[in-house]
Formats: structure tokens, C-alpha cells, sequence
């Protein structure tokens, strides 16, 4: 079954600095991967995604995520975060033919100043 | 273009009532999908409509059931509520062509039940 795993419930770091938000995914099949970010009392907004073709993904917000096949992850990446990144953030797949994201349970980022 | 508009933001019920939810999806948008998401759940696939037919269900109850009308609105009921039917219910409609394309959301409705 497809399944969708961020290995970080929470991550503070120092603004400025970089970041890394982890995401492994489980399939036997072709798969299109999701980065969607949620701002307190807001609903979902996509960041980037992947659906075939280069590996490396850029998104809004400076945001970038490398598919890496044989590590079966997705992770997200941003050289130098901001305040305003302060969110959480959610990795989602969805099967080729199947009409659904399953996502990760979720990294609450935190940006200390 | 206006977004994804839910209604209402917040509800209250007790157990054993019952809930309908509403989606308003972006013009033009075709397929609307609900999710619930709960701080022990995360995010879970509730079903996903297009052109008012079911097209993918998730493992909940039939409890929960929805529909969409034909100008693309959504609803989704909630029949004999239980404590853990809290939940932020979150709506997202997309062109409908398959799950390549964004999923826009609505910022979602609340549910607390007592």
C-alpha cells in the first residue's frame, strides 16, 4: 500500500539558517509526489511538486525538494528560512490512476529569531 | 479568482447528532475531495467527487457520506456523531483531469463534538 512517512514531528531552527524536511514514501508503482504547507488556521497551500523527469523540484517561497528513487525520499530543502515560514508541512503521494493524496503526518517548523 | 469557500468555520454538536458540511470549490473546478485531519490521524482521505459521482472513497464508516450537485458545490454529512468526529474538515477542488494537477483547499470547518 501506498504510504507516505516524515520521519520529523517537529523542527526548530535559528532563522537564516538552512533547512531540511525529511519524507520517505512506499510504492510499487509510478508515483507523484506533493509538498503542501499549512499556516496556523489556514488550509492547505501546495509548495511544490513532482510528477516525472528532473529530480530536482523547485517550488514557491525558495523552497526546493530533491526525488531521490533509490532512497525511495522527497526531501525539502531551503537554504536560508524566514520567520514567515513558521508553518506545518505536509508530504503527500498519490498512486497513477487513483484519485487521492495520502499524505505524512506532518513537521511543525519552528523559526527561532 | 475567489478560492475554496467552506462553511460554517466552526460548529458545535453532542453525540449523536448530525452535521452537514458545505464546499464551494473554485469556478470552473470539477472535482472537489474532503479530508479530515485530527492532531492523532493527520490528514486522511475522506472521498473525492467529479461531475456528481463518487469517484474514490477513503476507510471511514458510513457514517460519513457527501455528494456534489451539479454546479460543482459539495456536501458532506456526518450521521450519529462520536466524540472522535472532532475534526478540522478540510475541503480541495481541482480541475478533475487526475491527481497531477494542484488541489486547491478551503480553509476548513471546524467540527467540535460534546
Amino acid at each position: 500500500a501506498q504510504s507516505v512517512t516524515q520521519l520529523d514531528s517537529q523542527v526548530p531552527v535559528f532563522e537564516e539558517a538552512p533547512v531540511e524536511l525529511r519524507c520517505n514514501y512506499s510504492s510499487s508503482v509510478s508515483v507523484y509526489l506533493f509538498w503542501y504547507v499549512q499556516y496556523p488556521n489556514q488550509g492547505l497551500q501546495l509548495l511544490l511538486k513532482y510528477l516525472s523527469g528532473s529530480t530536482l523540484v523547485k517550488g514557491i517561497n525558495g523552497f526546493e525538494a530533491e526525488f531521490n528513487k533509490s532512497q525511495t525520499s522527497f526531501h525539502l530543502r531551503k537554504p536560508s528560512v524566514h520567520i514567515s515560514d513558521t508553518a506545518e508541512y505536509f508530504c503527500a503521494g498519490a498512486i497513477q490512476g487513483a484519485q487521492k493524496l495520502v499524505f505524512g503526518q506532518g513537521t511543525r517548523l519552528t523559526i527561532n529569531p | 479568482k475567489a478560492g475554496v469557500t467552506q462553511t460554517p468555520r466552526y460548529l458545535i454538536k453532542t453525540r449523536g447528532q448530525q452535521v452537514t458540511l458545505s464546499c464551494s470549490p473554485i469556478s470552473g473546478h470539477r472535482s472537489v475531495s474532503w479530508y479530515q485531519q485530527t492532531p492523532g490521524q493527520g490528514l486522511q482521505f475522506l472521498f473525492e467527487y467529479f461531475s456528481e459521482t463518487q469517484r474514490n472513497k477513503g476507510n471511514f464508516p458510513g457514517r460519513f457520506s457527501g455528494r456534489q450537485f451539479s454546479n460543482s458545490r459539495s456536501e458532506m454529512n456526518v450521521s450519529t456523531l462520536e466524540l472522535g468526529d472532532s475534526a478540522l474538515y478540510l475541503c480541495a477542488s481541482s480541475l478533475g483531469g487526475t491527481i497531477t494537477g494542484e488541489l486547491f483547499f478551503g480553509e476548513g470547518s471546524r467540527l467540535t463534538v460534546l
